[in-house]
């Protein structure tokens, strides 16, 4: 079975300094993943997502994730938080059969 | 312009009652989804359709009913059966592209159900 792990409930950073959220994961196979933000009550926004290619993927709103086969992870990062990017976010595996898998979110704070 | 729309936003239900929230797409998307979100926790997979008439449980499907009769709409109905109804519900879409991998997710804004 697969699945997601975001280690961190909660990420706080200053506004102007980079940031990173954390995701590993377990799927058998080759892993497509994705990123997620969420604002309160409304629907998800897709970020980015890996397939195959290039390990360092570049997606909206500055964001950027770097695939690394080896530790199994995913990680979002940005190089200079905006307050606006306070939200929570989501990361996701999928496999062949359509399905997908979500963590249980990370919220980031990012602060003045 | 093209999306998700979700109805209602906010759904108030007696327990013993069943609610359908509408779920509907004008993205030409073969595959749709839908998912629960309780505070503190992922999405969880209630019910997914790939292709119109057919459609698979997810992960938590007890208590929940879809059906698929048309491309744009997949209305989930929360049956009496299910015990704890109360939480956001989330209805997504995904195209295809070219293979059974790549596509993301469309999300819709969502509905709210309270059970009082």
């Amino acid at each position: 079975a697969q699945s997601v792990a975001q280690p961190e409930d909660q990420v706080n950073v200053a506004e102007g300094n980079p940031l990173t959220v954390k995701c590993t994961y377990s799927v058998s196979g080759n892993p497509y993943l994705f990123w997620y933000v969420q604002y309160p009550n409304r629907g998800l926004q897709f970020l980015l997502k890996y397939i195959t290619g290039d390990n360092l993927v570049k997606g909206s709103y500055g964001f950027e994730a770097e695939f690394n086969k080896s530790q199994t992870s995913f990680h979002l990062k940005k190089p200079s938080a905006l307050v606006s990017d306070s939200a929570l976010y989501f990361c996701a595996v999928r496999d062949v059969r359509s399905k997908s898998t979500f963590g249980d979110g990370t919220t980031l704070t990012v602060k003045p | 312009d093209g999306g998700i729309t979700q109805s209602p936003k906010y759904l108030f239900r007696k327990e013993g009652q069943n609610v359908t929230l509408s779920c509907e797409q004008n993205l030409n998307h073969d595959a749709m989804y839908w998912y629960r979100q309780d505070p503190g926790q992922g999405l969880r997979l209630i019910y997914y359709s790939q292709i119109v008439n057919d459609f698979q449980k997810g992960d938590i499907a007890e208590g929940y009913s879809v059906s698929r009769e048309k491309k744009e709409s997949f209305p989930l109905t929360v049956t009496s059966a299910q015990k704890n109804p109360t939480a956001f519900y989330l209805c997504a879409s995904r195209g295809w592209e070219g293979g059974p991998i790549a596509g993301e997710l469309f999300f819709g804004e969502g509905s709210r159900l309270t059970v009082l």
